[in-house]
């Protein structure tokens, strides 16, 4: 079965400063890794999605990164806004048919002006 | 504005009184799903919808109806809520089940008293 992790739990840093955050999943059959934003009290937003067949995605000041033969993903985030605080997901889709996600436990970033 | 609409935001109730979640979709979107997100565990598939009439199980269906009669609705139906079911559930969707960005609900605060 599919497991995510995401480290660190939580990560506070100075505004301006470039950061990586971590996803690493167990199961390397995977169809592609998407990585959400969650704001309190509301749902989750597409931020970029990896097909299995990339390396990397880039949206603006983000890029994603993927490593299927290490099970790993990063989000790198460039000079970081305060508006950038929010809760981080990645999640795996299994590489058979449903589109069923397994989601990490979510970076929590906190971005200090 | 396309969108995943879900009602009611918030809802506290009792044990064993049934209750539907709506969910709906305005972008003809294939796929659908519902999800529960829980403080240590993270985001859950409750269940999934591929089209119309179409529904399979996730990782937590126990206590968990779906419906999928219309491309645009997939309700959640709680036959006889308990308290374990408190949580914050979120509908998602997809243009298709094969992969491909989900676009996610605001959330259903639920409390089962």
């Amino acid at each position: 079965k599919q497991e995510v992790t995401q480290i660190p739990a939580a990560l506070s840093v100075p505004e301006g400063e470039n950061l990586v955050l971590n996803c690493s999943f167990t199961d390397s059959a995977i169809y592609n890794l998407q990585w959400f934003r969650q704001d309190p009290g509301k749902g989750l937003t597409s931020l970029l999605l990896i097909q299995s067949s990339q390396r990397e995605q880039t949206s603006g000041r983000l890029n994603a990164s993927l490593d299927k033969s290490s099970g790993r993903s990063t989000l790198y985030i460039a000079a970081s806004q305060p508006g950038d605080s929010a809760t981080y997901l990645c999640a795996a889709k299994a590489g058979n048919a449903g589109n069923m996600l397994t989601f990490g436990g979510g970076t929590r970033l906190m971005v200090k002006p | 504005e396309a969108q995943v609409t879900q009602n009611p935001r918030y809802l506290i109730t009792v044990t064993g009184k049934k209750l539907t979640v709506t969910c709906s979709q305005n972008m003809n979107h294939e796929y659908m799903s519902w999800y529960r997100q829980d403080p240590g565990l993270g985001l859950r598939q409750i269940y999934y919808s591929m089209n119309v009439e179409v529904t399979d199980k996730g990782d937590v269906p126990e206590g968990y109806k779906v419906s999928r009669k219309e491309k645009r609705n997939f309700p959640l139906i709680l036959e006889s809520p308990s308290p374990n079911q408190t949580s914050l559930y979120f509908c998602a969707s997809s243009p298709s089940g094969k992969g491909g960005t989900q676009y996610f609900g605001p959330g259903t605060r639920l409390t089962v008293l």
